[in-house]
């Protein structure tokens, strides 16, 4: 089966300037995360979805970072303004039906904010 | 839902050797735990996982033991060898999934 997509790959932009970040979770996957991994630490959970609707989104910061997921399938992730701290690698996962199974992650996107 | 503490942060143990990494929970709801793998500048893995109604699982050198009364579950490598070396994280999950901080492993030869 095809794996999670994800795009871009890396992204640099300057502090205060906005990127968006796309995935395309595996086929028929309910569950979908967005995580922010800062280098060396954990990833850090900033939304969860089950199918269109948001189960968690208590760790994102919401004066700046939104999350959609269309029609329950791909999700964005923006940042509007981008600060310093924002630099990370930003990972997105699914899994097929909730949080009680394995996750899939994909290549994540590396955001450098200058 | 609340995060999930792990330690050591950092692990080095000779090639051949056992290396024990320990997580801890507050959440008395959580019910999976699993550990990922990820190796530098790769996606993280799973390697392994249990449930809350098991006390411990095995596959092949790995194996994952669950205290459900002291909220606290363990990754157990056993034969270590330098493949092995990657940083560890831990996980729970219950309405949603959080992870550890991780804990970098290097195996020496």
């Amino acid at each position: 089966e095809a794996g999670v997509a994800q795009s871009p790959r890396y992204k640099i932009i300057e502090k205060r300037q906005s990127v968006a970040f796309w995935c395309n979770p595996i086929s028929g996957h309910a569950t979908l995360y967005w995580y922010q991994q800062i280098l060396g630490q954990g990833p850090k959970l900033l939304i969860q979805f089950q199918n269109n609707g948001v189960v968690d989104d208590s760790q994102l910061p919401k004066d700046r970072f939104s999350a959609e997921r269309l029609k329950g399938v791909d999700s964005t992730l923006k940042i509007q303004p981008a600060k310093l701290e924002d630099s990370a690698v930003y990972l997105c996962a699914s899994s097929r039906s909730g949080t009680n199974e394995k996750l899939f992650f994909g290549s994540g996107t590396q955001l450098s904010v200058l | 839902g609340e995060n999930v503490e792990q330690h050591p942060s950092t692990l080095s143990v000779q090639e051949g050797d056992s290396a024990v990494i320990k997580c801890t929970y507050s959440d008395s709801a959580s019910n999976y735990f699993p550990w990922y793998k990820q190796e530098l500048g790769k996606r993280p893995q799973l390697i392994i996982d249990i449930r809350s109604n098991v006390g411990e699982k095995k596959d092949q050198r790995i194996a994952v033991t669950l205290n459900k009364t002291a909220k606290h579950f363990s990754l157990h490598i056993t034969e270590t060898q330098p493949e092995d070396s990657a940083v560890y994280f831990c996980a729970r999950g219950d309405n949603d999934m959080r992870f550890g901080a991780g804990t970098r492993l290097t195996v020496k030869p």
